[in-house]
């Protein structure tokens, strides 16, 4: 099946900086969506991407569609302490599926932001 | 709330016993999934449900675990003769049939 390879595995920065992770594939993705998972909760949807090329932001947070459908990034501006949690890629399971569900996720992000 | 929810938020039993797992998706969704999430890794894919079609089961580990989903709405995840490697959190998401998958907060089962 599919894997998602996110990088990095784990991040330390300080408030006010900026952050990039990204995510790769070997199959193309015709959906990519990046979600935020606090301790003890589920993950949040933070930015749904649906097509190649296709740059959305979301407040601070910004994310890209590869040209290639084989990768996807996340950049958040002005790190502050409540980003702080496990950002994670996901993709339809079958590949170049185009339909949510069955979704496969990448290892997670974790993001510690120093104060 | 008009969020997924799951209860019991917390589940310690003992091996070998069973459990069910419920989760309550948000009102209108049609389509319900559930996923296993182990100690600092990503999300394991279990079954779906979609409107009245059969649940695409693929994701299950063993005939040990199953699922149903009762009147297109409450779906109760159960695995029975519980094992120590069934020890994780058990979430559930919901969407309408081409939405983004909005998750519960999960359910943390430890097996003794």
């Amino acid at each position: 099946g599919q894997q998602l390879n996110q990088s990095p595995q784990s991040m330390f920065i300080q408030e006010g900086e900026d952050v990039s992770m990204n995510c790769t594939s070997s199959s193309i993705f015709n959906t990519w969506l990046w979600y935020k998972q606090d301790p003890g909760e589920g993950p949040v949807l933070l930015i749904a991407l649906y097509k190649a090329g296709e740059l959305t932001s979301n407040g601070r947070l910004t994310a890209q569609f590869g040209i290639t459908r084989k990768d996807s990034f996340l950049n958040i501006s002005a790190s502050i302490p409540s980003d702080v949690g496990i950002y994670f890629c996901a993709g339809p399971k079958r590949a170049g599926g185009t339909s949510y569900g069955k979704l496969t996720f990448g290892q997670g992000t974790i993001l510690t932001v120093h104060p | 709330g008009a969020g997924v929810s799951q209860s019991p938020s917390n589940k310690v039993t003992e091996k070998g016993k069973d459990v069910e797992l419920r989760c309550d998706p948000i009102s209108g969704h049609t389509a319900l999934y559930w996923y296993r999430q182990s100690l600092g890794q990503g999300l394991e894919f279990l079954i779906y449900f979609q409107g009245n079609s059969a649940p695409d089961k693929s994701g299950l580990p063993s005939d040990r675990f199953s699922a149903e989903r009762t009147g297109g709405s409450v779906s109760t995840l159960t695995i029975q003769r519980t094992q120590q490697e069934d020890s994780a959190v058990y979430l559930c998401a919901s969407s309408y049939q081409q939405g983004a998958e909005l998750f519960g907060p999960g359910t943390r089962l430890t097996v003794l």
